[in-house]
């Protein structure tokens, strides 16, 4: 069964520190999303991406976060600097252009700031 | 606030007892769907519901969505230890064309043998 899978499964890095997260979305779906939770806390959708470009971002997505499609299969998501509250476990999902908003998740990245 | 209300945020129940989780909205939702979440791992689909006053089984699972589709439940009949597990609700809300899920906090559920 088609899966999206992300790379690295945990990541610890110092406070101020860049970040990049990957993710290799199913190969025929079009729309790719970011969500993160916090330990204990709700899923929270982050970003999505159709067509090479942001669709939809939350509030959360501010000027540190960025994503990107470097070439057909990668899909990104670019921390800048850092903080202690972005530690939370990153959650890359896809779906088709078609059918009820089916999204598949991938298995999640922990991040860690110290 | 929380679009998604869902309760109970955690249960606990002995196996072979039945379980109701709600998953409670003002807004209406074009769609809402279940999620099944594991310890270290993604959310993993269970079901969507799309229309009001649906309602789906995926064996001893049973999942309703509300007329006015605002509301959602998951019923499970005969639990077992193997149900342990977060369960999430989410939505699209109505009008939206881009996919964006909105989240229950979730529910813990433990089934003890």
């Amino acid at each position: 069964e088609p899966e999206v899978t992300q790379t690295p499964s945990h990541q610890v890095t110092q406070m101020g520190q860049e970040v990049i997260l990957r993710c290799v979305p199913i190969s025929n779906h079009l729309y790719f999303y970011w969500y993160r939770q916090i330990l204990g806390q709700k899923v929270e959708f982050l970003v999505s991406f159709y067509n090479n470009e942001i669709s939809e971002k939350s509030e959360i997505f501010d000027d540190q976060f960025s994503v990107e499609r470097p070439d057909g299969s990668n899909f990104t998501l670019k921390i800048r600097s850092t903080k202690l509250e972005d530690s939370a476990m990153y959650f890359c999902a896809s779906r088709t252009s078609s059918g009820a908003n089916v999204l598949t998740f991938g298995a999640g990245s922990r991040l860690t700031v110290l | 606030t929380q679009l998604l209300e869902q309760s109970p945020q955690f249960l606990s129940i002995q196996e072979g007892e039945n379980l109701t989780v709600y998953c409670n909205s003002s807004s209406v939702f074009s769609s809402l769907q279940w999620y099944r979440q594991e310890p270290g791992e993604g959310p993993v689909l269970l079901v969507t519901v799309v229309t009001g006053g649906e309602v789906k089984k995926l064996k001893r699972l049973t999942f309703q969505f509300g007329d006015a589709r605002k509301d959602s439940s998951l019923h499970i009949t005969a639990a077992q230890p193997g149900d342990t597990g977060l369960y999430l609700c989410a939505g699209v809300k109505r009008g939206s064309t881009l996919g964006r899920l909105y989240f229950g906090r979730g529910t813990q559920l433990t089934v003890w043998p």
